[in-house]
């Protein structure tokens, strides 16, 4: 089983529509939740992060985190095209300098 | 803030041959750099961590006589693909983690360099 999984799609939805995206993750020590955004052939950037369990909401998005399930979510609503792009979730243990272990990402298209 | 560059954005070099790739923190200092590649349509896969003026702490699997890692100073980083080979061509990325004021986990990444090797 892999640390963290993630369907990678690709998904498909039109403009407007509600978007959810998540990840499941084997190791309970996990602490820290982010999701990021990658457009084609360019870096990852950080749109989230949510410390332990609970909800967190900016402007379209909102991450959720439920650590007795190891399962988090991001949902975007009023998807737009320009949200088309991979969304990697990644978490990191409770100990400030561990290293981020990352979701394979799911490609997200939105169709206009 | 927290920009991150890396250059080239794009080579292409012959089998064999040596190929350096520098990663910078343009406005922040990077006590923490981190080198990724990334295969066609795959995540992530963490190569090696540097720390400013130390050795790299490479992850298991990846040679470090093969990829050399240089964090001479808080806003450089160096990887060179020593004797590169086909099997080389990827997508590599690095990011930064350093005193930015915002969140502690916080990695900035910069933008890849996409490696061919003919």
């Amino acid at each position: 089983q892999k640390e963290v999984e993630q369907d990678p799609g690709p998904l498909s939805v039109p403009e407007g529509a509600i978007v959810s995206l998540n990840c499941t993750y084997s190791n309970s020590a996990f602490q820290y939740f982010m999701w990021y955004r990658q457009y084609s052939r360019k870096g990852p950037e950080l749109l989230m992060y949510t410390y332990s369990s609970g909800n967190k909401e900016d402007g379209r998005f909102t991450a959720q985190v439920d650590k007795s399930s190891k399962y988090i979510s991001l949902f975007i609503r009023d998807s737009q095209p320009s949200d088309s792009a991979t969304y990697l979730c990644a978490m990191a243990l409770s100990n400030y300098g561990q290293n981020f272990v990352f979701g394979p990402g799911t490609r997200l298209s939105v169709l206009p | 803030g927290a920009v991150v560059s890396q250059h080239p954005s794009w080579v292409i070099c012959k089998s064999g041959t040596s190929v350096k790739i520098e990663c910078r923190s343009l406005d922040f200092q990077a006590t923490t750099m981190f080198w990724y590649r990334q295969f066609p349509k795959q995540s992530l896969m963490l190569m090696a961590t540097s720390n400013e003026g130390s050795k790299a702490t490479y992850e298991q699997g990846v040679e470090k006589d093969k990829f050399l890692i240089n964090h001479a100073s808080l806003t450089l980083s160096t990887l060179t693909v020593t004797s590169a080979h086909p099997e080389d061509s990827s997508f590599y990325i690095c990011s930064a983690r350093g005193t930015t004021g915002g969140f502690s986990y916080e990695q900035y990444f910069g933008p890849g360099t996409r490696l061919t090797v003919t």
